[in-house]
């Protein structure tokens, strides 16, 4: 069974930095390109990121870019994102995801982990 | 960015009823070199991650009730529930990957029992 389980969120000042984690189990990890896709409170979907299987292409939403840092390690099965400089707007629920064949649509989530920017 | 905007934005349905949610793209997710249309389909329910429903627009996911279907093609689509069931209330989303992996998501249609 495929097995997506984040952590790593919390309460954070403005300006301040957390990283999340995604341990990732029940599939080849090392075979799949992988998402981060946040959901603010009562809101919808946001892609934030995309890491391919290799590391070796890495995309960012303009929300985030050259704030948040996206890394994987295929030996650990897990998926990471390493957000700075955080802002009250990114306050949100953050899920990782799995890319079907790096097509773009995600076939598994995980449960997701609650990002609070506040003062 | 793709912009999908989705209707309504809320609905509610009666139990077997038939339930439609439509999605419209700001440009064509239609690839013509395979005849493909990159667009997906997502259900949400309260406290728990989206589950994919239908890619492809009209390929339905493995496990899923053949009482949900995907059509349309280019810039329309929509997600049929042919009989409401009371397991289907949820918040349902589309989602275009034509310009992946910067994919967008419609902003979701909220399902409700009359």
């Amino acid at each position: 069974e495929v097995q997506l389980v984040e952590s790593g969120g919390g309460l954070v000042q403005p300006g301040g930095s957390l990283r999340l984690s995604c341990a990732a189990s029940g599939f080849t990890f090392s075979s799949y390109s992988m998402n981060w896709v946040r959901q603010a409170p009562g809101k919808g979907l946001e892609w934030v990121s995309y890491i391919s299987s290799s590391s070796s292409t890495i995309y960012y939403s303009d929300s985030v870019k050259g704030r948040f840092s996206i890394s994987r390690d295929n030996a650990k099965n897990s998926l990471y994102l390493q957000m700075n400089s955080l802002r009250v707007e990114d306050t949100a629920v953050y899920y990782c995801a799995r890319d079907v064949a790096a097509a773009g649509y995600f076939d598994n989530w995980g449960q997701g982990t609650l990002v609070t920017v506040s003062s | 960015d793709i912009v999908m905007t989705q209707s309504p934005d809320s609905l509610a349905v009666s139990l077997g009823e038939r339930a439609t949610i439509n999605c419209k793209s700001i440009q064509s997710v239609l690839y013509s070199s395979n005849n493909k249309n990159y667009l997906a389909w997502y259900q949400q329910k309260p406290g728990q991650p989206p589950k994919l429903l239908i890619y492809w627009a009209s390929t339905r996911e493995s496990g899923v009730p053949d009482r949900f279907s995907g059509s349309g093609s280019g810039t329309d689509f929509t997600l049929t529930i042919s009989s409401l069931q009371a397991e289907d209330v949820a918040v349902y989303f589309c989602q275009q990957y034509f310009s992946t992996p910067r994919v967008t998501f419609g902003q979701g249609t909220k399902l409700e029992i009359k």
